[in-house]
């Protein structure tokens, strides 16, 4: 149990809509990271948002945008789906920017696109 | 995409036995890290190794960042049913957020 919730567990889209996938960092994080993972393949960093303000991006086309809140929790916005967007959806927080050996990860979010 | 190789891609060792399982990379990194992912759940951090030659212990886990900083090896020793999992290998480059993943090991452990 990493303190680290994440909203909807699963998630069934179309090509071409939009998705908002939630996450609740831990108590005191202020640091959350995103990543896609593919099915048999490891996490690939999306963006990472440090007290509201993107703070990092990966290989990710503008489609994949976020949010983060003064409460910290966050959000992942997807526009346009399309079928290679299937993939588990993790967030992970930290308490500062550059913790790695520190962040936690949520369960994860998976998604499928048909 | 991946940027480090992670070998062997699965694993099928008997209870008790030992595990090796290494990384490596065409890039340097700050920071090399070792994770365990169970089904259904985020990976979880195992060991963190922060110098070029450092060797860390956690439990039965042992890890070593290589001396050129492109490779690592994750040994577990006495394998016990609930090593059962993904091991994944990440590296992060110095002050950079963009944290890179292998594509992991997957271990069974038959009883």
């Amino acid at each position: 149990e990493t303190g680290v919730t994440q909203s909807p567990t699963h998630l069934i889209k179309t090509r071409g809509q939009q998705v908002t996938l939630r996450c609740s960092s831990q108590s005191g994080h202020n640091t959350v990271s995103w990543y896609q993972q593919a099915l048999g393949q490891g996490p690939q960093f999306i963006f990472q948002y440090y007290r509201e303000e993107e703070n990092g991006r990966g290989n990710f086309p503008p489609r994949f945008s976020g949010l983060q809140f003064p409460n910290y929790s966050s959000e992942l916005n997807v526009n346009a789906l399309e079928l290679d967007d299937s993939a588990l959806y993790l967030c992970a927080s930290s308490p500062e920017r550059t913790s790695t050996d520190t962040q936690y990860f949520g369960p994860g979010t998976r998604l499928t696109v048909l | 995409g991946q940027q480090l190789n992670q070998s062997p891609q699965s694993m099928f060792i008997q209870e008790g036995e030992d595990v090796s399982m290494n990384c490596t990379s065409s890039s340097i990194f700050n920071t090399w890290l070792w994770y365990k992912q169970d089904p259904g759940e985020g990976p979880v951090l195992l060991i963190a190794l922060y110098k070029a030659g450092e060797l860390t212990s956690n439990g039965r886990l042992t890890a070593q960042f290589g001396i050129t900083r492109k490779d690592s090896f994750l040994n577990i020793s006495a394998s016990i049913p609930s090593d059962v999992g993904i091991y994944f290998c990440a590296g992060q480059f110095y002050n950079n957020n963009d944290m890179r993943f292998g594509a992991g090991t997957r271990l069974t452990v038959k009883p």
